[in-house]
């Protein structure tokens, strides 16, 4: 069972450059998420889609958009990429009326 | 301003001991969660306690849920090295069962 996929796992990008950070599940669930992980920080919600078609701000949004392309895939777009948003991303699911996540495997993203 | 806060920040102990960690804030929540993640992996639930004053037992672990829902705590018992690790407690936010948001967790190590 593959669960949540993130892709890439691993990433370096130079300041102000673009890129897409990828996430599909096969669970059939309805809700995602987007956090990252700074030491010390925990996990900080940056932006989650309730249900297909719906995305809102989590705590961290400034910085990203986000794309609920369908029900399986969450991509995290980081237009101009900066120092600040070197971190550890991850990609959660959930199934509607759980309160159980399930999570990627992270994408380790360093900006330089 | 973190919703969810726990202490301890960093907890390290000898096998054997018992340890209590907690996580509290200022909203009544409908659950909370307790998390753990180990290095390079994404978070696993662990728990999810939902009644006021609820106690769940999984082994050695054992979670309470404060009377109010504004708190909840972890007590592990004879702590073992495989216990180390990255405890996250979480709940939904903002009166919704999808914004998900979590603590800065507490860092076990268990030395032998």
């Amino acid at each position: 069972n593959a669960g949540v996929t993130q892709t890439p796992k691993f990433q370096v990008l130079k300041t102000g450059q673009s890129m897409t950070l990828q996430c599909a599940q096969d669970m059939n669930h309805n809700s995602m998420y987007w956090y990252r992980q700074d030491p010390g920080m925990g996990l900080r919600l940056i932006y989650y889609s309730a249900s297909e078609g719906t995305t809102d701000k989590g705590e961290v949004p400034n910085g990203y958009n986000v794309s609920r392309l369908n029900k399986r895939e969450f991509s995290l777009r980081l237009e101009s990429a900066a120092p600040s948003q070197t971190s550890v991303y991850f990609c959660a699911s959930k199934r509607s009326g759980n309160t159980e996540a399930f999570f990627g495997q992270g994408t380790r993203l360093t900006v330089v | 301003t973190q919703l969810l806060e726990q202490s301890p920040q960093f907890l390290s102990i000898q096998e054997g001991e018992n340890l209590t960690v907690y996580c509290n804030s200022s909203s009544v929540f409908s659950s909370l969660q307790w998390y753990r993640q180990e290095p390079g992996e994404g978070p696993v639930l662990l728990v999810t306690v939902v009644t006021g004053g609820e106690v769940k037992k999984l082994k050695r672990l054992t979670f309470q849920f404060g009377d109010a829902r504004k708190d909840s705590s972890l007590h592990i018992t004879a702590a073992q090295t495989g216990d180390t690790g990255l405890y996250l407690c979480a709940g939904f936010s903002g009166g919704s069962n999808y914004k998900l948001t979590f603590g800065k967790g507490t860092l076990l190590t268990v030395n032998p």
